[in-house]
């Protein structure tokens, strides 16, 4: 069964460091997600990318965060600067219609297995 | 936005069927009713999902009540491997902005005993 990989699975990094986290949408889905979540908290929504550009945001993704589509295949998250409190698990998601275009199944969102990052 | 309410948690005993209700009394008429479940250290997963009538699939039922203010996920027997939060999400598709987005609430863990 197809599915969303993320990689890494885990990392460490120090405050104030880049990070960049990865993913490969399942193939041929077109809508994309990032998600998070802090540690015993809610799963919280970042950002929707569709057709190269971000469709809807929250207020949590603000300006130290961005995303990109940097090929056919990959999906990826970017902290510019990061803080203690970005420490998290961030999940990417897709899903082959996000406008409900197409009813059913099509507006399913499939997850990842998440990114564990720890912000030391 | 529309809410929905559940039950913090529940318990089961493993090969019984568990009945997982959700209210949803604000609920709009183009509000989808999903269905997640997050096992532990694992991304959210998708069981179920429904508009008007009673759905069936592999993982799971959802019984939607005739007002459409409550639903219940049915599992017909439980495992160990259903040990999880299951949240109950309402999505209105076609709607603009972050309504069309997946908000989860706190959902129900559910504890499945050997």
């Amino acid at each position: 069964e197809p599915e969303v990989t993320q990689t890494p699975s885990h990392q460490v990094t120090q405050m104030g460091q880049e990070v960049i986290l990865r993913c490969v949408p399942i193939s041929n889905h077109l809508y994309f997600y990032w998600y998070r979540q802090i540690l015993g908290q809610k799963v919280e929504f970042l950002v929707s990318f569709y057709n190269n550009e971000i469709s809807e945001k929250s207020e949590i993704f603000d300006d130290q965060f961005s995303v990109e589509r940097p090929d056919g295949s990959n999906f990826t998250l970017k902290i510019r600067s990061t803080k203690l409190e970005d420490s998290a698990m961030y999940f990417c998601a897709s899903s082959e219609d996000g406008q409900g275009i197409i009813l059913g199944q099509g507006n399913t969102i499939y997850f990842g297995e998440g990114s564990w990052l720890t912000v030391v | 936005d529309a809410k929905t309410t559940q039950p913090n948690s529940m318990e089961s005993n493993e090969e019984e069927p568990v009945h997982l209700p959700c209210n949803h009394s604000t609920i709009s008429g183009t509000d989808y009713i999903h269905w997640y479940r997050q096992l532990p250290s694992q991304g959210p997963e998708y069981v179920i999902h429904g508009l008007t009538s009673n759905v069936n699939n592999r993982m799971a039922s959802l019984a939607i009540a005739e007002d459409r203010k409550s639903s219940t996920l049915i599992l017909h027997r439980a495992t160990l491997r259903d040990a999880a939060v299951y949240y109950c999400i309402l999505r209105d598709p076609i709607s603009s902005g972050s309504a069309r987005q997946l908000t989860f609430g706190s959902g129900t863990q559910l504890t499945v005993l050997p």
